[in-house]
This record gives structure tokens, C-alpha cells and sequence, in this order.
């Protein structure tokens, strides 16, 4: 079956640092692959997504390219402020979520 | 603006009795909506997909007759804890599917906390 493995945190950087937040993923075919953002006692919501091998999803910032060769779609993002302090998750479907990394950003 | 309502946003009862918390989608028909319990340390867990005009599908170690899901519209999905007591404390969250866009809608979530 399908699995989503997702780098444990928290994870904690000052303002304007570089931010990767690792994802790699075990599927069968080829599905879509998700990164959501979750806000303090919030829901969440889609952040970025990406279809099918090497389509790059981008948004607020944050990029994620669907690798195939190593079922993997990282999250990425140049400078990140405090207003990105959140719980990223990596997810493939419905059924197949990471377990949420959570990001803080210090000023 | 957001395409899934869900409330209540926060519950407080008595252990013993009932909550219902209520998912709509707010400008398209969702033949299903999933329900998500969230725990202290972020993970998500999917409880049940609620299925339009039939039976939910609960997820494995869900009791089905503790939480109770009724699909009973295109727009709304009900989760009902049943007796709740203080270990069914915790965040609840539905979403629904918006397939044209192959993107999944959540709600804001409901906290509920059983004293």
C-alpha cells in the first residue's frame, strides 16, 4: 500500500533562513502529491501540489518538485518569516498523510 | 473564502452525553467527506469516510457505534460522539474532496474537550 514518511521535527529557524522539509513517499502508480499547511487551531489547507513526475508545485514562496527516481517531494522555501510558523504535512491521498512537521520561526 | 464550514468550532460537555459536529461544503456537492481525529502530537488519523445516501467506511480501531456518521446530503456530513468521556477529547476535522480540482477542502476543525 501507499505510505508518506515525513522528517520529524519541530523544526526551529530564525527569519529568513532556508527551509527544507523532507517528504518521500511509497506508492503504487503514479499519484498526486500534496503539501498542506496547518496555522494554529486552524484546519489545514493546500499549501502546494503537484501531478505527475518532475512538475514543480509553488506558492507563498514554497516549492516542492515531485521526484520520481527518488519518490520524493521536498518542501522548500529561500527566507522564511514568522508568519510561516505552522505544521507542514506531505500527503498522497485521503487515506496516506505524513505525520506533520512543525515549523517555528524565530525573528 | 472557506469552501468547507465546520462547526461547532469548540465543544465542552459532560462526560456521558452526545456531541454532533456538523461538516458542510459551502459551493460544491461532496458525495464524500472524510472525518480526521487529530492528536496532541500534530499526527493525523483517519477515522471514517462518510459516504452520500450510504454507509460510512470506518478505518480500522474505529468504533462505528461511537461515532456515529450521517451523510445525509450532498453539503453535509455529521460526526456524533456518542457517550463521550475525557479520552475522546481531542481535535476532529472533515474535508471534502473537490474532484474537478483533484484538491481536498478541510474544515477549521472542532475542539472538543469532555469533562
Amino acid at each position: 500500500g501507499n505510505s508518506v514518511t515525513q522528517m520529524e521535527g519541530p523544526v526551529t529557524l530564525s527569519e529568513e533562513a532556508f527551509l527544507t522539509i523532507n517528504c518521500t513517499y511509497t506508492a503504487t502508480g503514479y499519484p498526486s502529491l500534496f503539501w498542506y499547511v496547518q496555522y494554529p487551531g486552524e484546519g489545514l489547507q493546500l499549501l502546494l501540489k503537484a501531478t505527475k513526475a518532475d512538475d514543480k508545485g509553488s506558492n507563498k514562496g514554497f516549492e516542492a518538485t515531485y521526484r520520481k527516481e527518488t519518490t520524493s517531494f521536498h518542501l522548500e522555501k529561500g527566507s522564511v518569516q514568522v508568519s510561516d510558523s505552522a505544521v507542514y504535512f506531505c500527503a498522497l491521498t485521503p487515506w496516506d498523510f505524513g505525520t506533520g512537521t512543525k515549523l517555528q520561526v524565530i525573528p | 473564502g472557506a469552501v468547507v464550514s465546520q462547526h461547532p468550532s469548540w465543544v465542552i460537555c459532560k462526560s456521558g452525553t452526545s456531541v454532533k459536529i456538523e461538516c458542510r461544503s459551502l459551493d460544491f456537492q461532496a458525495t464524500t467527506m472524510f472525518w480526521y481525529r487529530q492528536f496532541p502530537k500534530q499526527s493525523l488519523m483517519l477515522m471514517a469516510t462518510s459516504n452520500e445516501g450510504s454507509k460510512a467506511t470506518y478505518e480500522q480501531g474505529v468504533e462505528k457505534d461511537k461515532f456515529l456518521i450521517n451523510h445525509a446530503s450532498l453539503t453535509l456530513s455529521t460526526l456524533t460522539v456518542t457517550s463521550a468521556h475525557p479520552e475522546d477529547s481531542s481535535f476532529y476535522i472533515c474535508s471534502a474532496p473537490r474532484r474537478l480540482q483533484n484538491i481536498q477542502y478541510f474544515g477549521a476543525g472542532t475542539r472538543l474537550s469532555v469533562l
